[in-house]
């Protein structure tokens, strides 16, 4: 079945390093790609979606790039800040459908 | 816009009971989908509704069901609880087929003692 691999946490950076998440799939098909990103005590926001192979999703410094020919859709931001510190998950969603299949998460803490 | 809304926020309940959770979507979106969230489990699907049919479900047993009202309102229902139930469900709407956006509420946390 359909599976997302992402990279296990913590994170922890100090403000204004340089973020990678790791972030492979497994699908058969045309997926589209979803970063999403969790705060305390919080739903899930959408952080930025890619629907294509070679589409870079792009929002708030944060990006991705879908890559088919690795699987991947690694998270990139520059220079992180605190109020970063989130859990990130990757996702896809199979074109037939609306369920989301989600990676386990991953945990970012940003200090000062 | 108002967002995607949950009632309740919290909820305690206790083995063989069983709940009601409800969500609202998004104006005008018409897919209401379920997930639970757990820390051993991480976020699974439950099941997808659009326009008053369940079209997707995730799997779990049959203790855990859901339905949609004409109004694109959406409840899920847990019954005979057990303590491994205890988690954050999630409800997350869309605007329909073709669209890809799917748009969290803020969850309902479920306790079951």
């Amino acid at each position: 079945g359909d599976s997302v691999t992402q990279m296990e946490g913590p994170v922890t950076l100090s403000e204004e390093a340089f973020l990678t998440i790791n972030c492979t799939y497994t699908a058969t098909g045309y997926p589209s790609l979803f970063w999403y990103v969790q705060y305390p005590g919080e739903g899930l926001q959408l952080l930025l979606k890619a629907t294509k192979a070679d589409d870079k999703g792009s929002n708030k410094g944060f990006e991705a790039t879908y890559r088919k020919e690795t699987t991947s859709f690694h998270l990139e931001k520059g220079s992180v800040q605190v109020s970063d510190s989130a859990v990130y998950f990757c996702a896809l969603e199979k074109a037939a459908g609306n369920k989301l299949t989600f990676g386990g998460g991953t945990r970012v803490l940003v200090k000062p | 816009k108002a967002g995607v809304t949950q009632t309740p926020r919290y909820l305690i309940k206790t083995r063989g009971q069983q709940v009601t959770l409800s969500c609202s979507p998004i104006s005008g979106h018409r897919s209401v989908s379920w997930y639970q969230q757990t820390p051993g489990q991480g976020l699974q699907f439950l099941f997808e509704y659009f326009s008053e049919t369940q079209r997707n479900k995730g799997n779990f047993p049959g203790r855990f069901s859901g339905r949609q009202f004409s109004n694109s309102r959406s409840e899920m229902n847990v019954s005979t609880l057990e303590l491994g139930d205890s988690a954050l469900y999630l409800c997350a709407s869309k605007r329909g087929t073709g669209a890809h956006e799917q748009y969290f509420g803020p969850g309902t946390r479920l306790t079951v003692t």
